[in-house]
């Protein structure tokens, strides 16, 4: 069975320094895996995926992600902190076969940038 | 272009009564869902509709039911609301194949007393 985990319910960080939010996974064959965030109030927006190629991937808002395999692991990265990307961050990954229509998620870790 | 729409946006109920969240999409994807959302458990898959005309349970399918009314609607039913149903509900939409991003409405809170 495909799960993903996010080992810390929370991380604080100071504006301006760099942030990691932590995403391991445990699937069958390559993976594909998913970012996402959420906002007060508002539904998970898509930030980036890893389908297959480069290990460090780019998407929305200045967030990367590294994907390594060896330690199946897939980090949310951002050079420096803002204070508007304190918000609920989600890594997710499909299922396959009948299963890929469904996205596992994991329980989410709260981003707080400190001013 | 409004992507994912969900009403309403607020609802409380008593227990007992029944309800039917509504969602929209204007996208033109194949696939549709409808997840829960509480403290500390992250989102549970309660109902997916892989293509117009299917309709597969989820993780967590017990208490509800779901129609897909064409390709742009998917609705969610609670026959007999019970408090243990008190959440936060997203739906989202897909393009074809497990590489696809889903996008997520802005959800519909629901208290059930």
């Amino acid at each position: 069975a495909q799960s993903v985990a996010q080992p810390e319910d929370q991380v604080n960080v100071a504006e301006g320094n760099p942030l990691t939010v932590k995403c391991t996974y445990s699937v069958s064959g390559n993976p594909y895996l998913f970012w996402y965030v959420q906002y007060p109030n508002r539904g998970l927006q898509f930030l980036l995926k890893y389908i297959t190629g480069d290990n460090l991937v780019k998407g929305s808002y200045g967030f990367e992600a590294e994907f390594n395999k060896s330690q199946t692991s897939f980090h949310l990265k951002k050079p420096s902190a803002l204070v508007s990307d304190s918000a609920l961050y989600f890594c997710a990954a499909p299922g396959y076969g009948a299963g890929s229509y469904q996205l596992t998620f994991g329980k989410g870790t709260k981003l707080s940038v400190i001013p | 272009n409004a992507g994912v729409t969900q009403t309403p946006k607020f609802q409380v109920l008593k227990t007992g009564q029944s309800m039917t969240l509504q969602c929209a999409q204007d996208m033109n994807h194949n696939s549709m869902y409808w997840y829960r959302q509480d403290p500390g458990m992250g989102l549970r898959l309660i109902y997916y509709s892989a293509s117009e005309g299917t309709t597969d349970k989820g993780e967590v399918p017990n208490g509800y039911n779901v129609s897909r009314l064409n390709k742009r609607e998917f609705s969610l039913r609670l026959e007999s609301a019970a408090p243990s149903q008190t959440s936060v509900y997203f739906c989202a939409s897909r393009y074809e194949g497990a590489h696809q991003p889903q996008h997520f409405g802005d959800g519909t809170r629901l208290s059930i007393l």
